[in-house]
């Protein structure tokens, strides 16, 4: 157990629909990232926050956003949902965020967009 | 385009044996290189964070090696366990503080 809480576990919705993935990272960890991982793709970096402000940013699609909260939990909203969004949605969190600083991985969400 | 590979894609090997794969990254803007390993229907777990040319990391069986004028790292599996069966992933950090993943080697220990 990394310490790292996501929630839900597992989401199927529609098309068209919005949705909203929650993370709570490691108690002390300042740093929280989103990872895609589609059916036989890799890790996608989507984007990275510290301390409430967003850091980095990878290929996060214009219809995702995500926001870090004073408590550091983070949300990542997906919206307009098409079939192709369906992946799982890892949350992983760092002490300060830095380059040699290791990620801790939440259980991840799969989401399934019908 | 940053790009890492990893290779093979998959691997088979015998309970007992050594084994060994590669991860190759851009040798500009290095910062740093992490290994991690993700076992089926859990998580990604670290396994080694790597900064300097000729660094060797070691974790029990599993050693790790890193030449950033090259921009290769190798990972090593001593007498490889079934409990070591699980996809092993790297990840190349540039100077834009950006995570690069690599699409992982699958071992598989055959008993």
């Amino acid at each position: 157990d990394s310490g790292v809480t996501q929630t839900p576990k597992h989401l199927i919705t529609a098309t068209g629909q919005r949705v909203t993935l929650r993370c709570s990272p490691r108690s002390g960890d300042l740093s929280v990232y989103w990872y895609q991982q589609s059916l036989d793709q890799g890790l996608q970096f989507l984007i990275q926050y510290y301390n409430g402000e967003e850091r980095a940013k990878g290929n996060i699609l214009e219809r995702f956003s995500a926001q870090q909260f004073p408590d550091l939990h983070s949300e990542l909203n997906l919206s307009s949902l098409e079939l192709g969004d369906s992946a799982l949605y890892f949350c992983a969190s760092s002490p300060s965020g830095g380059p040699v600083d290791t990620q801790y991985f939440g259980p991840g969400t799969r989401l399934t967009v019908l | 385009i940053l790009n890492v590979e990893q290779s093979p894609q998959s691997l088979h090997v015998q309970e007992g044996d050594s084994t060994n794969f590669t991860c190759s990254f851009p040798s500009s803007n290095f910062y740093a290189l992490h290994w991690y390993r993700w076992e089926t229907a859990k998580s990604p777990e670290a396994l080694f964070v790597m900064t300097l040319n000729g660094d060797e990391k070691k974790k029990g069986r599993i050693s790790a090696t890193l030449n950033t004028k090259e921009g290769y790292s190798y990972l090593y599996i001593k007498g490889s366990q079934p409990e070591d069966s699980a996809t092993y992933l790297c990840a190349f950090m540039s100077s834009n503080y950006q995570l690069i993943w690599g699409a992982g080697t699958k071992l598989i220990i055959k008993p």
